[in-house]
C-alpha cells in the first residue's frame, strides 16, 4: 500500500551537531511535501513545504530539505542543531486523486528529535 | 486571526459517554479536516470536509460522526467513548483539498486531549 515512511523514530543529538532526518513516500505522479514540527505540548506547525521549482527547500529556523524524485525522498537537514530544536518532526504527503487516499495529507509516522544541551 | 480554535483542550470520559470536539477557522477555508495522533502512528485522518455541506470518510472513521456547521466550524462526535478512542485530536483546515495543479497547506489547531477510561 502507499505510504509515508520516516526511518527514524528517535534521534539524539547535541548541539552543534548536524541533522539529517529521512522521509520517503511511494506515490507516484505530481505530489506535494511537507514537514511539520511539534514542539512538545504545542500543536503542529509548518516547517517546510514543496510544491514546484528549486527541489531544496528552505524553511524557518535555519531547516532545509531536499526533493529527490527518483529516490522518492524528502530528506530534512540542519547543519547545526539547537536544544530548542528538541520536538517530534513529521513528513507529510498530498497525494494524487489517482491513489485511494488521494487528496489528503499523509504522515509519516513521526520522529522524535532529542538534543542535549 | 485566531487561526484554528478547538475546544476543549482536555476531557476524561467514561465509557459510553457521548461528547463533541468542536473546531472553527477564521481562515475562510473551504476544506476542514480531523485527525487522531497515536504514538508511533503519526496522524490518522478520520473525517474530512472538502467544502461546506459535504464530509467524507478518511482513514480511521469508525466510531467518530462529523458536522460541517457551516464553512467556519466543524465539529467531531463521538456517540459511544471506547478506551481506544483516548488519543490527541486535531482540527485543520486549508484553502482546499490538494489537486494536482494546486497543494494547499493545511493549517492545524492546538489540539484536544481525550482520555477515555
Amino acid at each position: 500500500a502507499q505510504s509515508v515512511s520516516q526511518h527514524n523514530h528517535h534521534v539524539i543529538l547535541s548541539e552543534a551537531a548536524s541533522l539529517e532526518l529521512g522521509c520517503n513516500y511511494s506515490y507516484g505522479g505530481t505530489v506535494n511535501l511537507f514537514w511539520y514540527v511539534q514542539y512538545p505540548g504545542q500543536h503542529l506547525q509548518l516547517l517546510l513545504k514543496y510544491f514546484s521549482g528549486d527541489p531544496l527547500v528552505k524553511g524557518i529556523k535555519g531547516f532545509e530539505a531536499e526533493f529527490i524524485k527518483s529516490k522518492f525522498s524528502f530528506n530534512l537537514r540542519k547543519p547545526s542543531v539547537q536544544w530548542s530544536d528538541t520536538a517530534e518532526y513529521f513528513c507529510a504527503v498530498n497525494a494524487p486523486k489517482i491513489y485511494n487516499q488521494g487528496g489528503k495529507l499523509i504522515f509519516g509516522q513521526g520522529t522524535e528529535l532529542s538534543v542535549k544541551p | 486571526n485566531a487561526g484554528v480554535t478547538q475546544t476543549p483542550k482536555f476531557q476524561v470520559l467514561k465509557t459510553g459517554q457521548s461528547m463533541t470536539l468542536q473546531c472553527a477557522q477564521d481562515m475562510n477555508h473551504n476544506s476542514m479536516y480531523w485527525y487522531r495522533q497515536d504514538p508511533g502512528m503519526g496522524l490518522r485522518l478520520i473525517y474530512y470536509s472538502a467544502s461546506e455541506g459535504t464530509t467524507d470518510k478518511g482513514e480511521v472513521p469508525n466510531g467518530y460522526n462529523v458536522s460541517r456547521l457551516n464553512k467556519r466550524e466543524f465539529s467531531l462526535r463521538l456517540e459511544s467513548a471506547a478506551p481506544s478512542q483516548t488519543s490527541v485530536y486535531f482540527c485543520a483546515s486549508s484553502e482546499n483539498l490538494f489537486t494536482a495543479s494546486r497543494g494547499d497547506t493545511q493549517y492545524f489547531g492546538p489540539g484536544t486531549r481525550l482520555t477515555v477510561l
